[in-house]
């Protein structure tokens, strides 16, 4: 089975603080993706990344980075913390070939204060 | 920007009955696929069904494609307690990207 952790599962930072989720797979899938999830908005996708090293903007890239350096993880940088990146975030993964099912983690439940 | 949208937002049922939800896309796609949510945690998928296939079936789950009105829609058969959770369908253009809706929060009242 494919297995997705991501680093914490609850976490509270303040403004301004740099903030690092890290995710890792194991089944050495290419695609790597991240997205957060707030109600009535659904999921939506801040960047992915199709091989090591490189990334590709989602929808909302604005105030994030990523960084792949090996191939089964992939971290989500929160450069400056802001209120409103207070959210759940869901990492997952998938295939380089359709129909590019994703396998996803846990999330972590971040609270920017 | 969304692609799916499901309906309804929110369904609550009694255990033991049949539960159905569907979701309407925008734009040509090459497959659709349904996940679930319980809550607080990961997603999980559930069937995938490809833009050649008009019906699909896993255990006690149905979905069914029509893209001539761009709509699909998932039907959980005997529902029970556990069935509780968000329920997403995802459109896939044949890239590695998924599309999510905003999800239908389905409730199985014991």
């Amino acid at each position: 089975d494919v297995k997705v952790t991501q680093s914490s599962r609850y976490l509270v930072k303040r403004t301004g603080e740099k903030v690092f989720l890290e995710c890792v797979q194991d089944m050495d899938h290419e695609n790597m993706f991240w997205y957060r999830q707030d109600p009535g908005l659904g999921l939506r996708l801040i960047y992915f990344s199709y091989d090591v090293k490189m990334k590709e903007k989602g929808d909302i890239p604005e105030g994030y980075s990523v960084s792949r350096e090996k191939k089964e993880r992939f971290s989500l940088i929160l450069e400056s913390a802001s209120t409103n990146q207070t959210s759940m975030y869901l990492c997952a993964s998938s295939l380089a070939r359709p129909p590019y099912e994703q396998y996803f983690g846990p999330g972590t439940r971040l609270t920017v204060t | 920007s969304q692609q799916g949208e499901e309906d309804p937002q929110a369904l609550s049922i009694q255990e033991g009955e049949n539960a159905t939800m569907n979701c309407s896309y925008k734009t040509s796609i090459n497959n659709l696929q349904w996940y679930r949510q319980n809550s607080g945690r990961g997603l999980v998928h559930l069937i995938l069904i490809r833009s050649n296939e008009r019906e699909k079936h896993s255990g006690r789950l149905r979905v069914t494609l029509d893209t001539s009105k761009k709509s699909s829609s998932l039907l959980i058969t005997a529902s029970r307690a556990a069935d509780t959770a968000s329920y997403f369908c995802a459109t896939n253009f044949g890239n590695e990207k998924l599309t999510f809706g905003t999800g239908t929060r389905l409730t199985i009242i014991p």
